[in-house]
């Protein structure tokens, strides 16, 4: 069984560029969360998705999209790079990411976004 | 909003040690969660703990959740170099309703282990 797999590895844009990021759920995994990991704050959730529907949300500029297809497969965009946008993108999967506890999320291996 | 501190923040020990790592959650603990990273790379779940006083166990690593202390603790007996890595807790923000997609991460523990 395939895991969760993120697109780019490694990428480095220059300031005020806009960048893209994918990552295919594990088969039968309907929610993609994104996590943004950096050394100064740690893991910090960006916002999650399950059947093409934004469920919940982070505290990030609205220079932080994503959607989500039909096929589960979830992409993250951030427009207008900012230097402190350099960190370690993480997409995890889960069956159903609904609450009592049961909530756990496999991690893709991250992209690495370096600004320029 | 919910926090979660770790501690140590790093530790260094001798093949062979005993070594124990706590997440001391600053609200209720609904569903606690204990992730391993090596550098730069993904997380990978170790453990997921529910109930208060629940104990889980996965070769030499054993988690534990203390509810009163909104605590737990990650214990690795005999460790060896491939125990090296980031730990990282991980908590439900919500108590039985819907988290979707979100947990609060400790600032993780790094271990390593010296042969």
């Amino acid at each position: 069984k395939a895991g969760v797999t993120q697109t780019p590895r490694y990428l480095i844009k220059t300031r005020g560029q806009q960048v893209t990021l994918s990552c295919s759920p594990i088969s039968g995994h309907r929610s993609v969360s994104w996590y943004q990991q950096t050394p100064g704050q740690g893991l910090q959730f960006l916002f999650e998705y399950f059947s093409e529907t934004q469920r919940n949300k982070g505290n990030f500029p609205g220079r932080f999209s994503g959607r989500q297809f039909s096929n589960s497969r979830s992409e993250m965009n951030v427009s207008t790079l900012e230097l402190g946008d350099s960190a370690l993108y993480l997409c995890a999967s889960s069956l159903e990411a609904r609450g009592s506890g049961a909530n756990v999320l496999t991690f893709g291996a991250g992209s690495r976004l370096t600004v320029l | 909003s919910q926090e979660l501190e770790q501690s140590p923040q790093s530790l260094i020990v001798q093949e062979g040690k005993n070594l124990t790592i706590n997440c001391t959650s600053s609200k209720t603990l609904y569903g606690l969660y204990w992730y391993k990273q090596k550098y730069g790379e993904g997380l990978i779940f170790l453990m997921m703990l529910q109930k208060g006083g629940e104990e889980k166990s996965h070769e030499k690593i054993t988690a534990k959740l203390d509810e009163k202390k909104q605590q737990s603790s990650l214990h690795i007996t005999a460790s060896q170099p491939s125990h090296a890595g980031i730990y990282l807790c991980g908590a439900d923000d919500v108590a039985g309703g819907t988290s979707y997609g979100k947990l609060t991460f400790g600032q993780g523990t790094i271990l390593t282990v010296h042969p």
